[in-house]
C-alpha cells in the first residue's frame, strides 16, 4: 500500500462550487504539506501543518482552507472554486530533523470549469 | 532574484552518456539539498539527497555539493530513456520554517 495517498485523483467541478481534498499518510510523519503544480510556475505551497495543533499559511494560501484531524489526515478545501485553481495538486509529508526529506502522494487533478 | 534556479533545458543527451543536471541558490545559509525525479502528470519522487560539501554517489546518480560557490548538481552516468522526465532540484535552510524551496526544474530527454 502506497504511504501517502491522495482522494480524489481526479475531479472535474464547477465555478463556486466547494471542493474537499484528502490526504493520508502510513509513515508515522508530524509534518504534513499542500502544494499546488502549474505549468511553468513549479510546486508552490498552500499550506502546511507541523503536528495536529499547527497549521501555517504558504505563498498561496487566498482561497484555500485545511483542516489536519488527525497526525495521519490532512484535508484541503476550496471554499468556493474558480477556474485558475484548475491544477495539480499534491500532498506530502516529512520527518521532523536535520534530513526534512519530503515524500509525496500521486497527486489530484483538479479541473474547475 | 530566484531563490533556487535550475536551467528550463530541455537537455537532450543521447542514451548511455552522461547527464549534468545543475541548481543554484541565493541563500548561504542552506543545509539540505535534494533532488527530485518528476514524469509527465506524476508526483515527484526523491532521487538524492545531500547535506555536506562533495559528492554523494548512489548506483547511476552522484549528487555534487559545493556550499562556498552555492551550487548543487546531479549527475547520471549510462542516461536511458527512463531516465527522461523533469528534475526538480529543492533546498531547505535554517531559517524559514525549514520549508523547501523549490526550483522550477530542468527538462531531461534521453534519446535512443
Amino acid at each position: 500500500d502506497a504511504d501517502v495517498t491522495q482522494t480524489p485523483r481526479n475531479r472535474i467541478t464547477k465555478t463556486g462550487k466547494r471542493i474537499m481534498l484528502e490526504c493520508s499518510q502510513t509513515k508515522g510523519h508530524d509534518r504534513m504539506y499542500w502544494y499546488r503544480q502549474d505549468p511553468g510556475l513549479g510546486l508552490r505551497l498552500i499550506y502546511y501543518s507541523f503536528d495536529v495543533k499547527d497549521i501555517n499559511k504558504g505563498e498561496i494560501s487566498d482561497g484555500y482552507s485545511v483542516s489536519r484531524q488527525a497526525q495521519a489526515k490532512f484535508s484541503l478545501s476550496l471554499e468556493s472554486a474558480i477556474p485558475n485553481q484548475t491544477a495539480l495538486y499534491f500532498c506530502a509529508t516529512s520527518d521532523y530533523g536535520f534530513t526534512d526529506t519530503q515524500y509525496f502522494g500521486p497527486g489530484t487533478r483538479l479541473t474547475v470549469l | 532574484q530566484k531563490e533556487v534556479e535550475q536551467n528550463s533545458g530541455p537537455l537532450s543527451v543521447p542514451e548511455g552518456a552522461i547527464a549534468s543536471l545543475n541548481c543554484t541558490y541565493s541563500d548561504r545559509g542552506s543545509q539540505s539539498f535534494f533532488w527530485y525525479r518528476q514524469y509527465s502528470g506524476k508526483s515527484p519522487e526523491l532521487i538524492m539527497s545531500i547535506y555536506s560539501n562533495g559528492d554523494k554517489e548512489d548506483g547511476r546518480f552522484t549528487a555534487q555539493l559545493n556550499k562556498a560557490s552555492q551550487y548543487v548538481s546531479l549527475l547520471i552516468r549510462d542516461s536511458q530513456p527512463s531516465d527522461s522526465a523533469t528534475y526538480l532540484c529543492a533546498v531547505i535552510n535554517a531559517g524559514n520554517n525549514r520549508k523547501l524551496i523549490w526550483g522550477l526544474g530542468t527538462s531531461l530527454a534521453v534519446n535512443p
